[in-house]
């Protein structure tokens, strides 16, 4: 079956705290994505990625940047945490505009 | 720009009854579109999606959605509920444009009265 993986499912992490958030998925997508779903807000999208070393913005980047060192593999990294940063992350890969996302199980953090 | 609205922030219904959510989108061409359900505390499961051809679609768990091109509309159906399919649940929109990104709308949670 394929899979998305979340490292951790729930974090609690402290303010001004570097938070790294892990994501590996096993399907060999190009493009994987970081959303944050908060309620009533749905999902918003905060970085993605294309290919190996590359990312683009989404709609909410500030305080946030990422890295894909490996194909599989797609890091968020919170640099400061901040309380406002509380929520679940969410992580998908895709392989087409057609196929639809696969999401891993999510990530609550809560910061402190 | 895209945009996906979900007009219904919650809705209830009774097991066996049947089941409508709404979802109206914004875009010019024809759109990718996907309904997606969340169960408490996962992630989110495709249930079913449209990018051509015929507009009624089938989904997993006997879901199934119409897409209405003159109403801007993907609205998803349940002919039979149980009490399982109480979720909350996503529609979302893409581009034919290589972008990969979606726009997600704000969701229905939906309640199953037993």
């Amino acid at each position: 079956d394929v899979k998305v993986t979340q490292s951790s499912r729930y974090l609690v992490k402290r303010t001004g705290e570097k938070v790294f958030l892990e994501c590996v998925q096993d399907m060999d997508h190009e493009n994987m994505f970081w959303y944050r779903q908060d309620p009533g807000l749905g999902l918003r999208l905060i970085y993605f990625s294309y290919d190996v070393k590359m990312k683009e913005k989404g709609d909410i980047p500030e305080g946030y940047s990422v890295s894909r060192e490996k194909k599989e593999r797609f890091s968020l990294i919170l640099e400061s945490a901040s309380t406002n940063q509380t929520s679940m992350y969410l992580c998908a890969s895709s392989s087409s505009d057609r196929d639809g996302y696969t999401f891993g199980s999510g990530t609550r953090l809560t910061v402190v | 720009a895209q945009s996906v609205t979900q007009p219904d922030i919650h809705i209830t219904v009774s097991e066996g009854a049947s089941l409508e959510l709404r979802c109206n989108y914004s875009y010019g061409a024809t759109p990718y579109l996907f309904w997606y359900v969340q169960s408490p505390g996962q992630g989110l499961q495709l249930l079913l999606k449209y990018f051509s051809g015929d507009t009624l679609v089938q989904g997993i768990k006997g879901f199934e959605a119409e897409f209405k091109r003159s109403q801007s509309s993907f609205n998803l159906r349940k002919p039979s509920v149980h009490w399982s399919d109480a979720a909350e649940y996503f529609c979302a929109v893409g581009e034919d444009t290589g972008t990969y990104k979606y726009i997600f709308g704000t969701g229905t949670r939906l309640k199953v009265l037993a």
